[in-house]
Formats: structure tokens, sequence, C-alpha cells
């Protein structure tokens, strides 16, 4: 079956660095993605993943390994703006994405 | 700015009114667009998959006749929620993408449309 896992909430410290993971089982992998949904808002794009490695862009750096179904998203330098839930998906041969639950991240000063 | 467009963005209405909701792709051409239910607290739900030219796709457990599909261009589906009750309230949010000539981009969200049924 289709199964994505992530944790349910984080909490970090304002200028610290986390680390969200992800581990999936799907069938017809086609690309990872993650995104960031604030409370009341639409999610936005932040990376995506098809081949193994680290894509870095800015403050956030995604990896994939998809030999072991993992993915993590991390964040450096926390801003108190980064508080939001972070979702991330896998997307099928057929495009449809597969969503994690999201992990709700909240910054403390 | 926006790739996709959704409208509109907040609704108020009595219960039995039938709500549409439109979803426009601006940048590219989406043959496929996706429609989700978010309840408050809880992870986006996918409602149907909306493909131009052919009757959407709903998941399990998604009233087809509740929920209306139409997406009659490459950049506009609408989502029609029928004789609207109350546990209908709920965050609606479209996606598009990616384009067949560019597949290594994501999928883009509208801004969503808050549906309160009085």
């Amino acid at each position: 079956g289709q199964n994505i896992d992530q944790p349910t909430e984080m909490t970090a410290t304002e200028g610290a660095i986390v680390q969200i993971n992800c581990t999936y089982q799907t069938s017809g992998f086609n690309g990872l993605f993650w995104y960031q949904q604030h409370a009341g808002e639409a999610p936005t794009f932040l990376s995506y993943n098809v081949l193994d490695g680290l894509e870095e862009k800015g403050r956030f750096s995604s990896f994939l390994s998809r030999s072991k179904g993992y993915s993590y998203l991390l964040l450096k330098e926390l801003q108190m703006k980064d508080s939001a839930s972070y979702l991330c998906a896998v997307r099928r041969s057929n495009y449809q994405l597969i969503w994690g639950a999201g992990t709700k991240l909240i910054i403390k000063p | 700015g926006a790739v996709v467009s959704q409208h509109p963005s907040r609704v108020i209405c009595k219960s039995g009114t039938s709500v549409k909701i439109e979803c426009r792709s601006l940048d590219f051409q989406a043959t496929t667009m996706f429609w989700y239910r978010q309840f408050p607290k809880q992870s986006l739900m996918l409602m149907a998959t909306s493909n131009e030219g052919s009757k959407a796709t709903y998941e399990q457990g998604v009233e087809k006749d509740k929920f209306l599909i139409n997406h009659a261009s490459l950049t506009l589906s609408t989502l029609t929620v029928t004789s609207a009750h109350p546990e209908d309230s709920s965050f609606y949010i479209c996606s598009a993408g990616p384009s067949h000539e560019r597949v290594d981009q994501p999928q883009h969200f509208g801004d969503g449309t808050r549906l309160s049924i009085l």
C-alpha cells in the first residue's frame, strides 16, 4: 500500500538547525516534494527531489535516498516565521501526490 | 507570482446553497488538476483528480454527485459543492501541474477557498 510517515510535531530554537524526516512506501515513485503550510493557508512549494542526494536552496535543503525510501528537510538559521507545518509528498507515475500528515514545527525564541 | 489562481477565497452561505469554486492555471496548460479538502488541524485529503476533456476520478468516499467537477479547458477546472450543508464547511484547495512539457515541475496550489455553511 501507500504510506508516508513523518513526525507529528517538532520544536526548535530560533537560529538553530532542524531536520524533519520522511519515510515512504509507495508504488511508482516519480519524485518527492516538500511543502510549507502556514495555518489557514494553502501549501507552498519548497523543494523537489527525484534523484538521490542533497538539493540545497538557501536556508532549506532536502535529501533523498530512493533505496531507503527516505527523505529529510533541513532548515538552517531558523526564524520565527518558519513556524508552520511541513508536508512531505511523493508523486506517483500518474502525477498523483501521496501526502504525509505533516510535521508541525514550533520555533521558540 | 501565483501560477494557480483560485476563486473565491471565502464563501459564507446558507445550507442548501450550491457553491462553485474556480481553479485556473496561469502560466501553463494543466491537463490534470487536483482538488483537496482540509479540515482544521488535519492533513490534506485528495478528493478528486480532474482531467481535461474527460470525467474526474474521485477518491473513495467522495460523492461525485455532491462534488461536481468540470475541467472544460486546459487552464480551468471548477468544483461545485451542490446543496451544501454545515458538514461541508472546510478549506478547499486546488492544485495544478505539472505540464507535460515540464514534468520536473511541482504541483502548485491555489490559495484555497474557505467554505462556511450556516
